[in-house]
Parts: C-alpha cells; sequence; structure tokens
C-alpha cells in the first residue's frame, strides 16, 4: 500500500529565503508525482507534475525532482516571497490506478 | 476556460440526513475524481471515474456513500444517513485522460454534520 509523507509539516523563513519541502513514497511504482498548493479554505492548484521517466520539472522559482529508486521527491523554491505562503501537498499516483496518494502537508509560512 | 465547479460551497445539515454534492468538470475531461479532506485524516481518496469504464469504488468509507457520472459529465456525490464524522471538505478532480495527466480541483464543498 502506497504511503506519503512530508517532512517537516510546518516551515517559517524569512522573505528571501530558498528552501526546499521533502516529500517521500513507499512504493516506487508510480505514473508520476505532483505537487500542489492550497490556500487557506481554497482548492489545491497543481504546480509541478514530473512523470516517472522524468527526473526533474521546473515553472519560474520552482522546480521539483523525483528520484523513484530511493522513493523521494523534492520541492525547491528559490527567492522565496510572502506570498508563497500556503500548504503545499505532494502526491503519488499508483502504476495501477489514477487516484492521488497524498500526503499531509507541508504548511509554509514566509515572513516580510 | 472554466475551471471545475462545485455546488453547494457549504453545506450544514442534521445527524441522519441525506446529502448531495455535485460536481461539473473541466468540459472534455473524461476522468473525474472525488476526494476528501478531514482535519485528522488529511486527503483522502473517494472514487474515482474513467470514460465509460467501472468506476474504482475502493476509496468509499462505507455503503453510506455513493457517486454517479451521468452522460461522462456532472457527477454527484450522495452521502445517507450522515455522521458527524462525515464532516469534511469534499474537493472533486478533474483531469483529461487517466493516470498520467494533472488533476485540476475545484474549490471543494465544506460539510458539517450537526
Amino acid at each position: 500500500k502506497q504511503e506519503v509523507t512530508q517532512i517537516p509539516a510546518a516551515l517559517s523563513v524569512p522573505e528571501g529565503e530558498n528552501l526546499v519541502l521533502n516529500c517521500s513514497f513507499t512504493d516506487s511504482a508510480i505514473y508520476n508525482l505532483q505537487w500542489f498548493r492550497q490556500d487557506p479554505g481554497k482548492g489545491l492548484t497543481s504546480l509541478l507534475l514530473i512523470q516517472s521517466s522524468q527526473r526533474e520539472q521546473t515553472s519560474g522559482r520552482l522546480n521539483a525532482s523525483l528520484d523513484k529508486s530511493s522513493g523521494r521527491s523534492t520541492l525547491y523554491i528559490a527567492a522565496s516571497q510572502p506570498g508563497d505562503s500556503a500548504t503545499y501537498l505532494c502526491a503519488a499516483t499508483p502504476s495501477n490506478t489514477g487516484k492521488l496518494i497524498f500526503g499531509q502537508g507541508t504548511t509554509l509560512q514566509v515572513k516580510p | 476556460g472554466a475551471g471545475v465547479s462545485q455546488s453547494p460551497s457549504n453545506k450544514v445539515t442534521e445527524k441522519g440526513k441525506d446529502v448531495e454534492l455535485r460536481c461539473d468538470p473541466i468540459s472534455g475531461h473524461t476522468a473525474l475524481y472525488w476526494y476528501r479532506q478531514s482535519l485528522g485524516q488529511g486527503l483522502e481518496f473517494l472514487i474515482y471515474f474513467q470514460g465509460n469504464s467501472a468506476p474504482d469504488k475502493s476509496g468509499l468509507p462505507s455503503d453510506r456513500f455513493s457517486a454517479e457520472r451521468t452522460g461522462g459529465s456532472v457527477s454527484t456525490l450522495t452521502i445517507q444517513r450522515t455522521q458527524q464524522e462525515d464532516s469534511a471538505v469534499y474537493l472533486c478532480a478533474s483531469s483529461p485522460g487517466p493516470q498520467q495527466e494533472t488533476q485540476y480541483f475545484g474549490p471543494g464543498t465544506r460539510l458539517l454534520v450537526l
């Protein structure tokens, strides 16, 4: 059974700092891994999707990596801004289904 | 274009009542998913529809929960005889196709069972 874990649960950094969010999964048989952002009281916004054959994806100040063999993904945020404050969720898609298995999320606060 | 929409945005009901939650996916998306987000459990998969295939119901927590997708578009999640532990945010998502595609989420329906 696939399990997804995110560390840390919460993170507070000063504006401008680069930071890394961690995600680990127990079963390497995945189609892809996705990173989402959730603002309080809102739905999820997709940030990056990494297919199982890929090693990383980049979008603006965000870079996500995937290492299937070690069961790990990281989300790197460069030059953080107060507007980046939100909960970040990673989710793995097991190979035998389309459903997402989510981690518990990392709540990020970027202080001005 | 229009994203995934859900209605109602909020629903308060009494224990034992039935509720229906609606999801309108992005036009043309063949895959539709329901998830539940609660304080103690995080985000959990409930059910997945892909085209005309039989739905994956493996995440439904009990037989009080059911879902339909009519005409390959709109979906309704029904909870019968609601319990207080059903209180959560119910999120719907759709994607252009199965498995390898990005899922686009709606704003959710916040359900409170008194």
